[in-house]
């Protein structure tokens, strides 16, 4: 029954570390998308994408990068993890413009930067 | 940018008590309104829309384009209820969410 599905649920690395966050999901979506979960602070959007190879920044693309070469799985990569970057990370899908049931969301990753 | 302000981080209410989450967004365009819930170790899931106008659970929420508010309410809580709450929006012909910072209830028995 699950549908969006994040590889760890959860990591400890150390500074300085390249970190790589994966996610597939089953339910055929165009688009996915990465956010981290902080307390006080919700949810804010660190990359989507709407297409195989494409990509576009939300609103903390930085020290992340993301890569799409099929379209069910959706990787974060930490250039280089730093202990700001300690958070929860979750992984959505949904399909393309228009509405619809909105994002199905992965169980989430907490990542610990030591 | 667009913005969702959830203005209570924590909301405590007895059980059988009504609750109100507040919800407000900068006005910019039409909006797609959302509510979200997410349980104690489980995963974040769609709780409601406002294009669906449905009830929820119990929850319904009314979009006011005037005060440009999205607030859910339930007028007896139960202790099932206890979760984080993230009101989220989404303008027309865009593929992204913005989350509000989230409401923690908790329902007392």
């Amino acid at each position: 029954d699950v549908k969006v599905t994040q590889s760890s649920r959860y990591l400890v690395k150390r500074t300085g570390e390249k970190v790589f966050l994966e996610c597939v999901q089953d339910m055929d979506h165009e688009n996915m998308f990465w956010y981290r979960q902080d307390p006080g602070l919700g949810l804010r959007l660190i990359y989507f994408s709407y297409d195989v190879k494409m990509k576009e920044k939300g609103d903390i693309p930085e020290g992340y990068s993301v890569s799409r070469e099929k379209k069910e799985r959706f990787s974060l990569i930490l250039e280089s993890a730093s202990t700001n970057q300690t958070s929860m990370y979750l992984c959505a899908s949904s399909f393309t413009l228009g509405g619809g049931p909105g994002y199905t969301f992965g169980s989430g990753t907490r990542l610990t930067v030591v | 940018a667009q913005r969702v302000t959830q203005p209570e981080k924590l909301l405590s209410v007895f059980k059988g008590a009504p609750v109100e989450l507040k919800c407000n967004y900068s006005y910019s365009g039409s909006p797609e309104l959302f509510w979200y819930v997410q349980y104690s170790r489980q995963r974040l899931q769609l709780l409601l829309r406002h294009i669906s106008r449905e009830s929820i659970k119990g929850f319904t929420a009314d979009l006011n384009k005037g005060e440009t508010s999205f607030h859910l309410k339930k007028p007896f809580a139960q202790e099932e209820d206890s979760a984080m709450y993230y009101c989220a929006l989404r303008w027309r012909n865009d593929y992204k969410l913005s989350f509000g910072a989230g409401t923690t209830v908790t329902v007392r028995a």
